[in-house]
Formats: structure tokens, sequence, C-alpha cells
């Protein structure tokens, strides 16, 4: 059985960085690809990067470009978000789900013919950022 | 970008009706489509990916059609727990997008 526990809520300053987690349970972390997805209030849903730890690669959103680094640690079985120079638009939920399967991806991108869809999703992390 | 559009963007109905929702994408998705349920304060829920794949334990009231650019999902008899905001979102290749949603109301 799968499942993803995500961190507490975060207050953060603008300009300041937060780090979100996710951990997985119910197989290693190198049997997941998890994508992380974030949704402002009252808005839809906007993926943000998908990181396969198998092969260690992680593939991100050009909005997010240059302040959004996802890694892996095998060794709690938790995928890591991390976003910098925050500021008010950034307020929102943050989700990690399960993504593909790995046993067909190659360290830049996975069949979506074995997508298992975002059929995993953690609970949310809630991100304010407020000075 | 693929641009994913969704409509209507909110639908009124009654117990017992039948809803379609359409999602149209700017360029051809091939199946590579899926649909979600979101619940206020919940993490959205996957309803059919591929299309046309219902999801295990997912209400066979629940039906996905369509290919390349046109896609719809089909809910035959609406039930109290079918009023929520459903998203489409296509992963044929990142950046995986999402129609804006559409919220179904009683």
């Amino acid at each position: 059985q799968v499942h993803l526990m995500q961190s507490g809520a975060e207050v953060k300053k603008p300009g300041s960085s937060v780090k979100v987690s996710c951990k997985a349970s119910g197989g290693t972390l190198r049997s997941y690809v998890i994508s992380w997805l974030r949704q402002a209030p009252g808005q839809g849903l906007q993926w943000m990067g998908t990181i396969i730890p198998r092969f260690g690669t992680s593939t991100y959103a050009q909005n997010f470009q240059g302040r959004v680094t996802i890694s892996a640690d095998e060794s709690t079985s938790t995928v890591h978000l991390e976003l910098s120079s925050l500021r008010s638009e950034d307020t929102a939920v943050y989700y990690c789900a399960r993504d593909a399967n790995p046993n067909y991806c190659n360290p830049t991108s996975c069949s979506p013919l074995y997508y298992y869809g975002l059929d995993v999703w953690g609970q949310g992390t809630t991100v304010t950022v407020s000075s | 970008d693929i641009q994913m559009t969704q409509s209507p963007s909110t639908l009124s109905a009654s117990l017992g009706d039948r809803v379609t929702i359409t999602c149209r994408a700017s360029q051809s998705v091939s199946k590579w489509l899926a649909w979600y349920q979101q619940k206020p304060g919940k993490a959205p829920k996957l309803l059919i990916s591929k299309a046309y794949s219902l999801e295990s334990g997912v209400p066979s009231r629940f039906s996905g059609h369509g290919s390349g650019t046109e896609f719809t999902l089909t809910i035959s008899s609406l039930q109290p727990d079918d009023f929520a905001t459903y998203y489409c979102q296509q992963y044929t290749s990142y950046p995986y997008t999402f129609g804006q949603g559409t919220k179904l109301e009683i």
C-alpha cells in the first residue's frame, strides 16, 4: 500500500526559502516517480516538477527554473521540494504525488504508457508567504 | 506548453442528471489524458487515466472518452458525492498541464 506523508504547514517571509518533505511508505524510493504540484487559494493545479529517484534526476517547470530544487533521500524514503526567493504569489498548498512506473523511465522522461496517473497524493502542505 | 481548456467552468445540475465535461488540448495528446475529482480542502483524486481507463474503486457512472485534442468526462447519474471540482490533465510530455477546472454544483 503506497502512502505519501508530507511535512507540516510553513509560514515564510518574502525572499526566504521553504523546504517541504514527502515521505513514501510501501516500497523503496527507487520504486517511485514523484511529482510536485501546487494549488494557490481558489485556483487550479500547477505542476512544478518530477523526480525519478532511480536516476537521481529531476525535471522542472519553466516557470520555476532557478528557484526550485527537487531531491530524494533514499535512506529516509523522502523526497524534498525546495523553493527559494519566495514571494506572496507562492502562497499555496503544495502536494506530492506518485507519477509513473520507474521501470519504464529513462533519466529524463517516463513512458506515458506506464504512467499511473497521479494516483497517490500526499495530504498537502500549506505554505504561506507573508511579511 | 500544451494548453488544456475545460468547459464549462461551472455546471449546475441535479441528482440523477447526466452531465458531460469537455476538455480540449491545444495539440494532440493522443490518449494521454487523466481526469481528477477534487473536494474542498482535499487532495485531488484520480478518476480516469489513458482517456478512458477507470481507476479501481471509481463508480462505473463515470466514463471518459476521446483522443487527440478533444475529451469528455461523463457522469451518467449524479449522486450527492459527485458535487466537486473536476480537472483534466495531459501527460504526453512535460510540463504536465491541467485544465482550469469545472465546478459541478447542485
